[in-house]
């Protein structure tokens, strides 16, 4: 079965740090590119970033301001984004979601994992 | 960068109802649109793409069409487990995605 679990979600003060995790399996993860999506709370879909197969090609979206990290290991079939000075706005529930590379669509999705930045 | 707006930002309907979706881009985007359905409390799941691909296992009842600036999605008939939150989302500047601000799905 094709899976994405992601973990690492939590409470963290405002300019604090986190790394999530994205863990793949039944589909060789090595081949896929893969995004990042963020939920804030009563919210729409934001997407977040996006990382090639290879890490040869990284995107991000504008609002981040280089403050978030996205990176893979492809030998272990995990996807990370690691995040830096937290902010409120920040809060949101975080996907991971596989890139159809042929047909620019996200087909698998994780079930997400929650960030909550607060004092 | 793109911007997606969907209307109606909510919607009461029936069960059996027809009911229509539509997303409308900044600019043209082609064919690169793609909606997802999204129930409380779960990840959103792929329905159409390129404007008008049923994705592998979505039912027949969906179907999406345009191109250039104007998008639908229609449920033909809709069903119980249809209720839920749809989004458009261009991936014409791919992998710079854009979701529209959704659609709520209501039982009237």
């Amino acid at each position: 079965e094709v899976q994405l679990v992601e973990s690492g979600g939590g409470l963290v003060k405002p300019g604090g740090s986190l790394r999530l995790s994205c863990a793949a399996s039944g589909f060789t993860f090595s081949t896929w590119s893969m995004n990042w999506v963020r939920q804030a709370p009563g919210k729409g879909l934001e997407w977040v970033s996006s990382i090639s197969s290879s890490s040869s090609y990284i995107y991000y979206a504008d609002s981040l301001k280089g403050r978030f990290t996205i990176s893979r290991d492809n030998a272990k079939n995990s996807l990370y984004l690691q995040m830096n000075s937290l902010r409120a706005e920040d809060t949101a529930v975080y996907y991971c979601a596989r890139d159809n590379n042929s047909g620019y669509y996200m087909d698998v999705w994780g079930k997400g994992t929650t960030v909550t930045v607060s004092s | 960068d793109i911007q997606m707006t969907q209307s109606p930002s909510s919607l009461s309907a029936s069960v059996g109802d027809r009911v229509t979706i539509t997303c409308r881009a900044s600019q043209s985007i082609s064919s690169y649109l793609n909606w997802y359905q999204q129930k409380p409390g779960k990840a959103p799941k792929l329905l159409i793409y390129t404007a008008s691909s049923l994705q592998s296992g979505v039912p027949s009842r969906f179907s999406g069409s345009g191109s250039g600036t104007d998008f639908t999605l229609t449920i033909s008939s809709l069903q119980p487990e249809d209720f839920a939150t749809y989004y458009c989302q261009q991936s014409y500047s791919s992998p710079k995605y854009t979701f529209g601000q959704g659609t709520k799905l209501e039982i009237k």
